[in-house]
């Protein structure tokens, strides 16, 4: 039972463009919501965040937004760069159960073309 | 910048021998998790540890692997005895976990290859 999905294994977007990520979740449970970004050979780190009680948190190019009745959640990142080419993974946490405990999707890998 | 290192940074090994992986967090945090990143699967969660205590080793198999805690500066993953199906990049994640304190930060990984 995945309780984090991401639907696409894959992204391809020109530079200066938009690029949407998309998440969506099962467990009614979580309320904190991370998008973290992997380069190769390297671990993932921490992009940006949302709780549950905002529907929209931006930071700089990149902001999410929050579907709580849909249980979805997606990152746009504008304008696209080369050097955002990276798997991009959702991540979903409740602070009342399992405090801290972040549960993963399987990552979407972006591809910013020049 | 603080970082969380993991040693070694590739383990090769063949079938059947014991592996120990180890990881120094960020000073200051509570929360250590392990995470193992496999070509079929996303981040899956192993074990965690919050103020060094074991909170959750749901995820791996018990009557293989163990994790501990000995000090606030190591959290090891052991594997004995290692399986080819035990192939995968092994993150070590650190964090201070509350409201609003945002994510953890992960080491760069193991590598591991068993033959």
């Amino acid at each position: 039972d995945q309780q984090v999905k991401q639907n696409s294994p894959s992204l391809s977007v020109q530079e200066g463009r938009i690029s949407i990520l998309n998440c969506d979740y099962t467990n009614s449970m979580f309320d904190y919501f991370l998008w973290y970004k992997k380069y190769p050979a390297e671990g993932p780190t921490f992009l940006i965040s949302i709780s549950s009680i905002k529907d929209k948190n931006e930071d700089g190019r990149f902001t999410v937004f929050l579907n709580k009745s849909a249980k979805h959640l997606s990152l746009h990142i504008v304008p696209s760069q080369p050097g955002d080419s990276a798997v991009y993974f959702c991540a979903a946490r409740g602070f009342n159960t399992n405090a801290g405990k972040s549960t993963f999707g399987d990552g979407t890998t972006l591809t910013v073309k020049p | 910048d603080a970082r969380v290192t993991q040693t070694p940074r590739d383990k090769v090994t063949e079938m059947g021998q014991e592996v120990t992986m180890r990881c120094q967090p960020i000073l200051g945090h509570n929360t250590v998790f392990w995470y193992r990143q496999t070509m079929m699967q996303g981040l899956e969660l192993l074990a965690y540890f919050r103020n060094r205590a074991p909170l959750d080793d749901s995820g791996m198999p018990k009557d293989r692997f163990s994790a501990e805690m000995p000090d606030a500066t190591l959290a090891t993953l052991k594997i004995q005895p290692s399986e080819p199906r035990d192939s995968a990049v092994y993150f070590c994640a650190s964090g201070l976990v509350g409201p609003g304190v945002g994510g953890y930060t992960f080491g760069s990984g193991t590598r591991l290859t068993v033959v």
